[in-house]
């Protein structure tokens, strides 16, 4: 059983379309968040959602949202989407708020946008 | 607010030799630091970690990394690498209450025969 799963895994779509990224964890963990990848590897937080609870925003363009059903899922939609939203999309999980225990990391979904 | 540094870009290292990758970080309590591994085409995989205690922190895979508050480093080392290292290596110094991970811009590991 894959512990947070992302779909789909590949992404390639034109400029202007309106997509979605789905993420799920099975490990009942309470903190979700999306992370973005670029070229030269950098991640960098975009969303943070404890129990279905937004509590990090980071400046992430209004283009960009996410939402989680419950506390196992948390999605991402993108409208509009522009040439420099290509990168690696890695969904997240950690136990629960405080001291940090680590996530547990998707294996990505690479959007292209062309 | 809390920042990473990780000096080296790309290393490359000789099969059965040791490795040490560098991780300086910003924060001004006390940190809690991670040493994550990304493969090609892979997610991210935990390492190790530090929040308090020993300084000398062990992992899987064989790999350690040692907490210097003086230094405010955060070095991780193996003493005899395998070419399955072969990966991306990220530090990351996370915050209490929120789970915010700042991640370090990573090194590339490489091994050769």
């Amino acid at each position: 059983d894959t512990a947070v799963s992302q779909t789909p895994k590949y992404l390639v779509t034109q400029m202007g379309n309106d997509k979605s990224i789905k993420c799920e964890q099975n490990l009942g963990h309470d903190t979700m968040y999306w992370y973005k990848q670029d070229s030269k590897k950098f991640l960098k937080i975009m969303f943070s959602y404890n129990n279905k609870e937004l509590i990090i925003n980071e400046t992430v363009p209004n283009r960009f949202s996410p939402k989680s059903p419950d506390k196992a899922h948390l999605n991402l939609h993108i409208n509009s989407l522009e040439l420099g939203d290509s990168a690696v999309y890695f969904c997240a999980s950690s136990p629960r708020t405080g001291p940090p225990y680590g996530y547990t990391f998707g294996s990505g979904t690479r959007l292209t946008v062309v | 607010a809390q920042s990473v540094t990780q000096p080296d870009i790309h290393i490359t290292v000789s099969e059965g030799a040791s490795l040490e990758l560098r991780c300086n970080y910003s924060y001004g309590a006390t940190p809690y630091l991670f040493w994550y591994v990304q493969s090609p085409g892979q997610g991210l995989q935990l390492l190790l970690k530090y929040f308090s205690g020993d300084t000398l922190v062990q992992g899987i895979k064989g790999f350690e990394a040692e907490f210097k508050r003086s230094q405010s480093s955060f070095n991780l080392r193996k003493p005899s690498v395998h070419w399955s290292d072969a990966a991306e290596y990220f530090c990351a110094v996370g915050e209490g209450g929120n789970e915010k991970l700042t991640f370090g811009t990573g090194t590339r590991l490489t091994i050769i025969p």
